[in-house]
């Protein structure tokens, strides 16, 4: 199974500031089709998770250009400028390339 | 608008089944792959089991840590998904989520409860 590693695991950040969210997996993610099946995931505290991004760097709809993905290969980032209070909960990068699906540990935004 | 509603979860006794369902509407249903992910207290999000659409035979796929135990199943007349779970263990309590389209959509969760 792809093991995916997030770090930090916490990140304290006042509003306005930018946030950087590393994912690294134990395996390429680009698939045989060449496209790479990396997602962010993001989970405000009693709610259900919300997909931000999709495929390394596409956002979802709605989602603000706060939010951007990069990375490929292995290694993956999610950055939020400018964060605001909505953005504070947990972060879980997975990937969708190899099945099982794995999700990373999370990585907990909370204010500064 | 697309939806997806989970429900059938409970208080279970150990090496008891429950079956849980999830409803869903706004999307073409016979189209898209079903997933279930899970997540126990105060813990991270676990991918548990995968059906796939007709295109795909409906293949299924579980996780290890609940191969052999948990049974998905779809009705794509009625655009729901099921998760049979068989020899229920303490580790199983969590909520339970149903999702779709490559995790675009979520729903609500159900807690499961495994308690004596």
């Amino acid at each position: 199974d792809i093991v995916m590693t997030q770090t930090p695991l916490s990140l304290s950040v006042a509003i306005g500031q930018s946030a950087s969210i590393s994912c690294k997996s134990s395996q390429s993610l680009k698939y045989r089709d060449g496209k790479t099946y990396l997602h962010w995931v993001f989970q405000s505290p009693g709610q259900s998770p919300k997909r931000l991004i999709y495929q390394v760097s596409k956002l979802d709809s709605g989602v603000p250009d706060r939010f951007s993905g990069t990375g490929s290969e292995t290694d993956f980032t999610l950055k939020i400028s400018r964060v605001e209070a909505e953005d504070l909960g947990v972060y879980y990068c997975c990937q969708g390339s190899y099945s099982p699906w794995t999700f990373g540990g999370g990585t907990k935004l909370e204010l500064k | 608008e697309v939806k997806l509603e989970e429900s059938g979860g409970g208080l279970v006794q150990p090496g008891m089944s429950v079956k849980l369902s999830c409803a869903t509407s706004g999307f073409t249903f016979s189209d898209y792959w079903m997933e279930w992910v899970r997540q126990a207290p105060g813990k991270g999000l676990e991918w548990v089991a995968e059906i796939r659409n007709r295109a795909n035979n409906y293949a299924t796929y579980y996780g290890r840590s609940v191969k052999g135990r948990f049974t998905i199943s779809r009705d794509d007349s009625k655009s729901l998904v099921y998760l049979q779970v068989d020899s229920i263990r303490s580790e199983d309590t969590g909520i339970y989520y149903c999702t779709s389209g490559w995790f675009a959509y979520w729903g609500q969760g159900t807690l499961v409860t495994v308690s004596s």
